[in-house]
């Protein structure tokens, strides 16, 4: 099975700093693998697809990066919109997919 | 515009049965592979189980094979999830998905599923 390791579990930013979000997978996986953003209460809204592509109707801040077993999710410049639960998602592996344990961005 | 709605959680007794639905609208139904995710209070997404557009491939975790049954009806543009022999550790919201692994996806507003005696 193909483990995901996101990091930092949480952290805490101002607003307008640029924010960093890692996902390491425990075997290469080409460029499938998708961000997510989850505020309390709702169902997760996908950011970006296929490791770079920005979905569509989601702000530019917003980038993603990487492929085989690195990957990043960058927020330029943090919005108070911006402040939720992020998670990695790889398919790679279809059927079975694999979350990141997600990373909970806090407001300093 | 894009709908899934999910139905048929609630309160159930270790041991006991559930069916969740998911209802849709908006889109080709027959056309897409239906997902099933669940998240424990305060924990992170979990993967359950996965049905192609036709029906005819059907997938789980490993943490619910043998327990829980998916299924559909194109008929009724539904996607159900049978959940049998239900533990403490099944308590969670589920929520289905479309598009997981294509250029768009949507999500449900979820069901919360309480495992309880």
């Amino acid at each position: 099975d193909i483990q995901m390791t996101q990091s930092p579990s949480s952290l805490s930013a101002s607003v307008g700093d640029r924010v960093t979000i890692t996902c390491r997978a425990s075997q290469g996986i080409r460029n499938d693998l998708g961000w997510y953003q989850q505020k309390p209460g709702k169902a997760p809204k996908r950011l970006i697809y296929a490791a770079s592509n920005l979905q569509s109707g989601v702000p530019s801040r917003f980038s993603g990066s990487g492929s085989g077993t690195e990957f990043t999710l960058t927020i330029s410049s943090l919005q108070p919109e911006d402040f939720a639960t992020y998670y990695c998602l790889q398919h790679n592996s279809f059927p079975s997919l694999t979350f990141g344990g997600g990373t909970k961005v806090e407001i300093k | 515009q894009v709908q899934l709605v999910e139905s048929g959680g609630g309160v159930v007794q270790p041991g006991k049965s559930l069916r969740l639905s998911c209802s849709a609208s908006g889109f080709t139904f027959n056309s897409y592979s239906f997902y099933w995710v669940r998240q424990a209070p305060g924990k992170g997404l979990e993967w359950m189980s996965v049905i192609s557009y036709d029906g005819a491939n059907k997938y789980y975790a490993d943490s619910v094979k043998g327990r829980f049954t998916i299924s559909r009806d194109d008929s009724k543009n539904t996607l159900y999830l049978q959940m049998n022999s239900l533990r403490a550790e099944d308590t969670a919201m589920y929520y289905c998905a479309i598009g997981l692994v294509g250029p768009t996806d949507h999500w449900g507003q979820g069901t919360l599923v309480t495992v309880s005696s």
